[in-house]
């Protein structure tokens, strides 16, 4: 059981829109603490896609973005592509368990 | 371009101790203010922090594993270690190590991770 909670899984056609939510408690995304985001495609090790709530790494397209408000966090995907076809996790902070950066379950984005 | 790479045994019997190093390249591991983690994944499941340790030696690990889990680091050879002892099956996994980056400290760079399991 993941301290911070995705949909397993969601899916869309290319060109749409898709947002994936995080959402946590009091103790890490509604505390403040930031949310990070990170892409995973198959076989390969896990992207920084969002830093900060918001943030793009330099090299990361438009086309992702992330927003924050009160307990959840959400990554949204627009003009939706067949290569963004991966999974998505959701990071941050948590005051409950020692310092621990804790990780949402993920959820795997599927293009139609 | 910073970049790390894990290294260790593939295999490690039960109850014994697993043990991995990351050599980062590309930069200094002392240079700025970064931390370096450990993140692990079994196959088929999601990512799991580990720990992570400044290059004062300072750590923090998650409290599910910190009983089993010692981290060390070289800055003479640029590498960060993870040490977990007493493994079992479940500890079977892709182990990664990361650089936790400047403020608000994202993952930012990773290794390509490598397997390990624990079988007899």
């Amino acid at each position: 059981q993941s301290v911070l909670t995705q949909p397993p899984s969601v899916s869309g056609a290319p060109g749409q829109r898709v947002t994936i939510s995080c959402t946590g408690s009091s103790s890490n995304i509604g505390a403040g603490y930031d949310v990070h985001w990170y892409q995973q495609l198959p076989g390969t090790a896990p992207k920084l896609l969002i830093y900060g709530n918001t943030n793009r790494p330099s090299g990361v397209p438009e086309r992702f973005s992330g927003s924050k408000s009160g307990t959840s966090a959400s990554l949204a995907i627009t003009g939706l592509q067949a290569e963004d076809e991966a999974d998505y996790y959701c990071q941050s902070y948590d005051s409950s368990l020692s310092g621990s950066r804790v990780f949402g379950g993920g959820t795997k984005l599927t293009v139609l | 371009q910073v970049q790390l790479q894990e290294s260790g045994p593939g295999l490690v019997k039960p109850s014994q101790t697993l043990s991995l190093t990351c050599t980062v390249s590309g930069g200094s591991i002392s240079s700025g203010s970064y931390h370096w983690s450990w993140i692990r994944q079994p196959a088929g499941k999601g990512l799991e922090w580990i720990g992570r340790i400044s290059t004062s030696g300072s750590t923090n690990q998650n409290p599910s594993l910190k009983s089993r889990v010692t981290m060390s680091v070289d800055t003479s050879k640029n590498q960060f270690s993870l040490k977990l002892r007493s493994v079992t099956a479940a500890d079977t996994a892709v182990y990664y190590c990361a650089r936790m980056g400047t403020y608000p400290q994202p993952f930012d760079y990773w290794g390509q991770g490598t397997l390990v399991t624990v079988s007899s």
